[in-house]
């Protein structure tokens, strides 16, 4: 258990749904990072939030939105599904900017039918 | 974000040592040497990361070039379990945000 949790584990959907992905940083963690990884492109990095605030874009959609709140969990919004949305989806927080790595989740499942 | 260049895939033995090479060129004097593993169906963990001596953890050991433009990720002994793919990442300060980028990594086989 690497102390980052994300839910659900799995989630099976149809296009055009919405969802939301959760996850809870490692006790003290400030910084939480989300990352798709699909089949054919690896790890891409999505958004960063610390302490509430957004910090750092990467690839993300405009379909795809986040937040962290202030018990510092997060949840990254997926709507207007397609097909093509279907990966896994990854949570990672650190204790400060990540200078010193991150520590990832077990991740969420996404398949959209 | 400064690039790496890791060999697509590495095979070893069980019980041998195995040194899984990395390129990183254009690195920056702020940028910190990570490295990750990735077993199927699981989230990345941290393997261990550096600046500029080397370094050891219970779990392998980080070899850095004096130029700092290569690294060596050192398993001492390879089991079945390190069969994983390995990502060699710079730390890319872009202002104070350390972003990990992930490239495609080095698929490491470990033959029993």
């Amino acid at each position: 258990d690497s102390g980052v949790t994300q839910t659900p584990k799995h989630l099976i959907t149809a296009t055009g749904q919405r969802v939301t992905l959760r996850c809870s940083p490692r006790s003290g963690d400030l910084s939480v990072y989300w990352y798709q990884q699909s089949l054919d492109q690896g790890l891409q990095f999505l958004i960063q939030y610390y302490n509430g605030e957004e910090r750092a874009k990467g690839n993300i959609l405009e379909r795809f939105s986040a937040q962290q709140f202030p018990d510092l969990h997060s949840e990254l919004n997926l709507s207007s599904l397609e097909l093509g949305d279907s990966a896994l989806y990854f949570c990672a927080s650190s204790a400060g900017q990540g200078r010193f790595g991150y520590t990832f989740g077990s991740g969420t499942r996404l398949t959209v039918v | 974000d400064a690039k790496t260049t890791q060999p697509n895939s590495m095979e070893s033995n069980e019980e041998e040592p195995v040194h899984l090479p990395c390129n990183h060129s254009t690195i920056s004097g702020t940028d910190y040497i990570h490295w990750y593993r990735q077993l199927p169906s699981q989230g990345p963990e941290y393997v261990i990361h550096g600046l500029t001596s080397n370094v050891n953890n219970r779990m392998a050991s980080l070899a850095i070039a004096e130029d700092r433009k290569s690294s060596t990720l050192i398993l001492h002994r390879a089991t079945l379990r390190d069969a994983a793919v390995y990502y060699c990442i710079l730390s890319w300060s872009g202002g104070s945000n350390y972003k990990l980028t992930f490239g495609k990594g080095t698929l490491l086989t470990v033959n029993p």
